[in-house]
């Protein structure tokens, strides 16, 4: 199994460029996230999917939107980058619904946008 | 709104020494999470927490939980330099949604 997969690894953008971010999971799981990582920040949620056919805001939903393509797949899209979108960004997904309920995380993307 | 707060943001500490982790949260969590990260790569899962009084070990990692205090302690045991990484905290407001706190950038020094 390969988990969590995000493309691109890295990507540099311009200021207004547009550009989507992939992810997907092979765990079967129901639930999927997007997470930014900002220096001394930790991570901050961006979207989340609960399960197929939903998504919900996060606490920094401003500038993305995001596609639940299906049960694997979980997108996220910046329309009109700028830079205070730089950061680093994760995917995860979980089973959903359970007590232990664990996200496990992919290996990121790390954004750059001039 | 919840919160989570770390302490220390840095630890630097020598092998062989004993050290703690702390981790506060502002608001009534369901269960409390321990993650570590190596520079340049993603989150590893460590701990779930889900109850008060519940302490978990693997190796020199204990983690606790006091939620009266809202409190979880990551205690690490006799420092090895395999252990220098970011360790994460997270507690989950609603069903499923984790707010995390800072990161504490541990450093093993042989």
């Amino acid at each position: 199994n390969a988990g969590v997969t995000q493309t691109p690894k890295f990507q540099v953008l311009k200021t207004g460029q547009s550009m989507t971010l992939q992810c997907a999971q092979d765990m079967n799981h129901n639930s999927m996230y997007w997470y930014r990582q900002d220096p001394g920040m930790g991570l901050r949620l961006i979207y989340y999917s609960a399960s197929e056919g939903t998504t919900d805001k996060g606490e920094v939903p401003n500038g993305y939107n995001v596609s639940r393509l299906n049960k694997r797949e979980f997108s996220l899209r910046l329309e009109s980058a700028a830079p205070s979108q730089t950061s680093v960004y994760f995917c995860a997904s979980s089973i959903g619904g359970r007590a232990t309920d664990t996200q496990y995380f992919g290996p990121g993307t790390r954004l750059t946008v001039l | 709104e919840l919160k989570v707060e770390q302490n220390p943001l840095f630890l630097s500490m020598q092998e062989g020494k004993n050290y703690t982790i702390y981790c506060n949260y502002s608001t009534t969590s369901d269960r409390l999470y321990w993650y570590r990260q190596d520079p340049g790569k993603s989150l590893e899962s460590l701990f779930v927490l889900l109850s008060n009084g519940a302490v978990k070990q693997e190796g020199r990692l204990m983690a606790s939980l006091d939620t009266k205090a809202r409190l979880s302690t990551l205690h690490i045991t006799a420092a090895v330099h395999d252990l220098s990484a970011t360790y994460f905290c997270a507690a989950v407001q609603g069903a499923q949604k984790l707010v995390f706190g800072q990161g504490t950038r541990l450093t093993i020094n042989p």
